[in-house]
């Protein structure tokens, strides 16, 4: 059984902040780390699949990181908007096949 | 590309009455969808992984006569909440993947009130 824990489960951040959240997990038995993006009445939206340590990611002003040897998975966000408020989910992808998933971490930009 | 929809996206219904959910994948063949449920403040827990043309396999835990499970294309699923009850109130969201892909595309959810 994989476990999946997220930090800290929410963030409020002002406009052009810099932050960063966890994705931590005891065991690295999985094929891939999924990080997702879901707003409000949204679907999810993939980021980012990493598969190997020391794998990084960017799309835009998002970056993530991964270390499977001390277990946990970062994302950056670079000069935060308010469009960039959702809840960030942490994903692993094991042998089961299947997609366990951490609470998330809801970030909230405000102006 | 790899749009999935969900319908209806908000339904409440009377304790004892069932309630069928669609997932649809828009622009693609689904080989495999995956059922979930969240609670308040939980995280996604997987219910079910659903695979065309065949018997759903379902979590240990989950009732498989209660929540029915029906994937008759490549590109619709349905659950189905036979008899609901207000512990059914939780918010029911799917996912598709293609036989090529572990990557999984998510419909927007529903969120299920049973009174």
């Amino acid at each position: 059984i994989l476990n999946v824990e997220q930090s800290p489960q929410s963030l409020h951040v002002q406009e052009g902040d810099s932050t960063n959240f966890t994705c931590s997990f005891p065991s690295s038995n999985f094929y891939a780390l999924h990080w997702y993006r879901w707003e409000t009445a949204k679907s999810p939206e993939a980021l980012f699949v990493m598969t190997l340590n020391g794998d990084e990611k960017k799309k835009g002003r998002i970056s993530a990181t991964l270390n499977t040897k001390e277990g946990y998975s970062y994302l950056y966000i670079k000069g935060s908007q308010p469009e960039d408020s959702a809840t960030y989910l942490c994903a692993l992808y094991g042998t089961a096949s299947k997609l366990t998933f951490g609470t998330g971490t809801r970030l909230q930009v405000t102006l | 590309g790899a749009v999935v929809s969900q319908h209806p996206s908000r339904v409440i219904c009377k304790s004892g009455t069932s309630v069928k959910i669609e997932c649809r994948s828009l622009d693609f063949q689904a080989t495999t969808m995956f059922w979930y449920r969240q609670f308040p403040k939980q995280s996604l827990m997987l219910m079910a992984t659903s695979n065309e043309g065949s018997k759903a396999t379902y979590e240990q835990g989950v009732e498989k006569d209660k929540f029915l499970i029906n994937h008759a294309s490549l590109t619709l699923s349905t659950l189905t909440v036979t008899s609901a009850h207000p512990e059914d109130s939780s918010f029911y969201i799917c996912s598709a993947t293609t036989s090529r892909s572990y990557e999984q595309y998510f419909g927007p959810g529903t969120r299920l009130t049973v009174t």
